[in-house]
């Protein structure tokens, strides 16, 4: 059980670059979140997968956001336009077929916004 | 108002002591998990309830449904216990969590 990853772990970027973020779910897992955590506050919600389809999206994912998951598998979350209230980390996590209220999450990825 | 709120905001502990984190919800909920979360940023989760109690180790977690709160407890606590403890609720079709802000935990040797 390879768990849930996340690459990178850490990003510096300056504001106004795109920044791609990528998420491997646990093999066979057909439920994917994204979570957003600023500091000092918990996780929100940001959007869910299940198998290739994006079937929610939070209000917080601006037209900036995009996330994709085309084949099923691992996932990408890309930011375009970096602004300084980007910065937070941002979690993937998944969940297997039938069990979808056991989350696995993964390490996240640090993103500051300079 | 947060749909899922915790008390206390920060807890400074003992070694040994005995510890409640509480939690208390305002929607209609599948599922609520009991979250860890240490400095770095991973996340594990403790418990998953939709009633009754779970024990594992020296932890146990508690919901009560009717009066929307659940509680963790920590026996016998120790500094490895020091870490932010998130309750997050399964809400709405998609299962999606809505979290508490967090309590972070310092346990003192």
């Amino acid at each position: 059980d390879t768990g849930v990853s996340q690459d990178p772990r850490h990003k510096i970027t300056k504001r106004g670059q795109n920044v791609t973020f990528r998420c491997d779910p646990i093999s066979e897992h057909n439920r994917l979140y994204w979570y957003r955590q600023t500091l000092g506050q918990g996780p929100e919600f940001l959007t869910y997968f299940q198998n290739e389809a994006q079937l929610e999206k939070s209000r917080l994912l601006s037209d900036r956001f995009s996330a994709e998951r085309p084949k099923g598998s691992f996932s990408t979350l890309e930011i375009q336009r970096t602004e300084q209230g980007d910065s937070a980390m941002y979690l993937c996590a998944s969940s297997p077929s039938g069990r979808a209220y056991e989350q696995f999450f993964g390490p996240g990825t640090r993103l500051t916004v300079l | 108002k947060n749909e899922v709120e915790q008390s206390p905001q920060n807890l400074t502990a003992q070694e040994g002591e005995f510890i409640t984190i509480n939690c208390s919800y305002s929607v209609g909920i599948s599922a609520l998990h009991w979250l860890q979360q240490h400095p770095g940023g991973g996340i594990v989760s403790l418990f998953m309830l939709s009633s009754g109690k779970k024990k594992h180790g020296r932890l146990i977690a508690t919901i009560n449904i009717q009066e929307k709160h659940s509680s963790l407890h920590i026996t016998a606590s120790h500094p490895r216990d020091s870490a932010v403890y998130i309750c997050a609720a399964h809400t709405g079709a998609n299962s999606k969590l809505t979290f508490g802000k967090g309590i972070t935990l310092s346990v003192r040797p």
